[in-house]
């Protein structure tokens, strides 16, 4: 167990509806990151915040937005949602801005 | 842009034999991660190496951070059925940076 948690696990939704995935990094953590990941594909860095504020951004698509709030914790959010959004999204938390990532277990979005 | 290249892309072994895969880019990188995923689950960090020539072991891994900067190696001895899963590096380019590249893993079958 990484200390790193995701709600909610899994996610079944229609293509054009919105969704909001939550994550509370390890205790003392102050960066959260988030990724996407196709099937059998490679981790997809997606934006990091580090102690409420962006800090970078990867290839996040307009549709998706995050925000860190002051407890730290994390929402990403995904609209007008199409079928190729279907994809293990994840997050992890790291105790500077830099350094070893540790992740969550992930939330499993399918888009029918 | 950067890329990592992983090799090999699979691999399957006999229980009890020696693995050994790498990661290698035209860029220079300060960090190298090593992360194992299985399926359905998050990455778990096995190694972090954070200078040049750096060799560390946890358990029957063991990480080199290359000389040139340019690659990583991991090598897992005495391979075990547990040992199955997707292998990924992920690499730091510049110091203090929080962008993380990740390498297309390596899916790693053991044959009891």
């Amino acid at each position: 167990d990484s200390g790193v948690t995701q709600t909610p696990k899994h996610l079944i939704t229609a293509t054009g509806q919105r969704v909001t995935l939550r994550c509370s990094p390890r205790s003392g953590d102050l960066s959260v990151y988030w990724y996407q990941q196709s099937l059998d594909q490679g981790l997809q860095f997606l934006i990091q915040y580090y102690n409420g504020e962006e800090r970078a951004k990867g290839n996040i698509l307009e549709r998706f937005s995050a925000q860190q709030f002051p407890d730290l914790h994390s929402e990403l959010n995904l609209s007008s949602l199409e079928l190729g959004d279907s994809a293990l999204y994840f997050c992890a938390s790291s105790v500077a801005g830099a350094g070893e990532q540790y992740f969550g277990p992930g939330t499993r979005l399918t888009v029918t | 842009g950067q890329q990592l290249n992983q090799s090999p892309q699979s691999m399957f072994i006999q229980e009890g034999e020696d693995v050994s895969m790498n990661c290698t880019s035209s860029s220079i990188f300060n960090t190298w991660l090593w992360y194992k995923q299985e399926p359905g689950e998050g990455p778990v960090l096995l190694i972090a190496l954070y200078k040049a020539g750096e060799l560390t072991s946890n358990g029957r891994l063991t990480a080199q951070f290359g000389i040139t900067r340019k690659d990583s190696f991991l090598n897992i001895s005495a391979s075990i059925p547990s040992d199955v899963g997707i292998y990924f590096c992920a690499a730091s380019p510049t110091s203090g940076t929080y962008k993380y590249i990740f390498g297309t893993g390596t899916r790693l079958k053991v044959l009891a």
